[in-house]
């Protein structure tokens, strides 16, 4: 596709259980990022992938939290345990390593109930 | 936090007008990217400013950036009905990940 698609588009899901959001970035785009976007703290860095190197996790805020990418592309951002303080919107963007801007999806909408 | 700040939080201006936006950041950039929201969901790059640049121009978009001051503002031209929407500064330390750290945001409305 011509842009950065994300799925699905809004996830309700009860207090408790796991949820998986998915990306898909762009063709040839190395980096990829996930951010997260709620009222009480903007919008945060989470995690980011470049190529084969190690993810940079800095930025999850538990050990609830974790993703991965497959073969270099598509990437899935899991959440074990999901508690209300985790609905927000969640981001993923890609990029070209080196131009600077990034290329964001339309966003996942959680809402945990 | 590391966010940046912006201001002011929310704008509203008549068709026509100029509408500026100010952010400031607190760690050294390798470049200041501003991005558009609309209706709280994917954000849309609207240009890249590096460190070593002071003012920037994209159609009706004019960027400046002072690092002295670590301060940026973005100034909308004879604005539209469909510039409303948020807009975000985003800092780009450059590093290992060239992660973007987001400023509050501006939330502008433009009155036709």
């Amino acid at each position: 596709g011509a842009g950065v698609s994300q799925s699905p588009s809004n996830k309700v899901t009860e207090k408790g259980k796991d949820v998986e959001l998915r990306c898909d970035p762009i063709s040839g785009h190395t980096a990829l990022y996930w951010y997260r976007q709620s009222l009480g703290q903007g919008l945060e860095f989470l995690i980011y992938f470049q190529g084969n190197s190690a993810p940079d996790k800095s930025g999850l805020p538990s050990d609830r939290f974790s993703a991965e990418r497959t073969g270099g592309s598509v990437s899935t951002l899991t959440i074990q345990r999901t508690q209300q303080e985790d609905s927000a919107v969640y981001l993923c963007a890609s990029s070209s390593r080196g131009l600077g801007e990034q290329y964001f999806g339309p966003g996942t909408r959680l809402t945990v109930t | 936090s590391q966010q940046g700040e912006e201001d002011p939080q929310a704008l509203s201006i008549q068709e026509g007008e100029n509408a500026t936006m100010n952010c400031s950041y607190k760690t050294s950039i390798n470049n200041l990217q501003w991005y558009r929201q609309n209706s709280g969901r994917g954000l849309v790059h609207l240009i890249l400013i590096r460190s070593n640049e002071r003012e920037k121009h994209s159609g009706r978009l004019r960027v400046t950036l002072d690092t002295s001051k670590k301060s940026s503002s973005l100034l909308i031209t004879a604005s539209r009905a469909a510039d409303t929407a948020s807009y975000f500064c985003a800092t780009d330390s450059g590093g290992a990940t060239n992660k973007l750290i987001f400023g509050t945001g501006t939330l502008l409305a433009v009155q036709p």
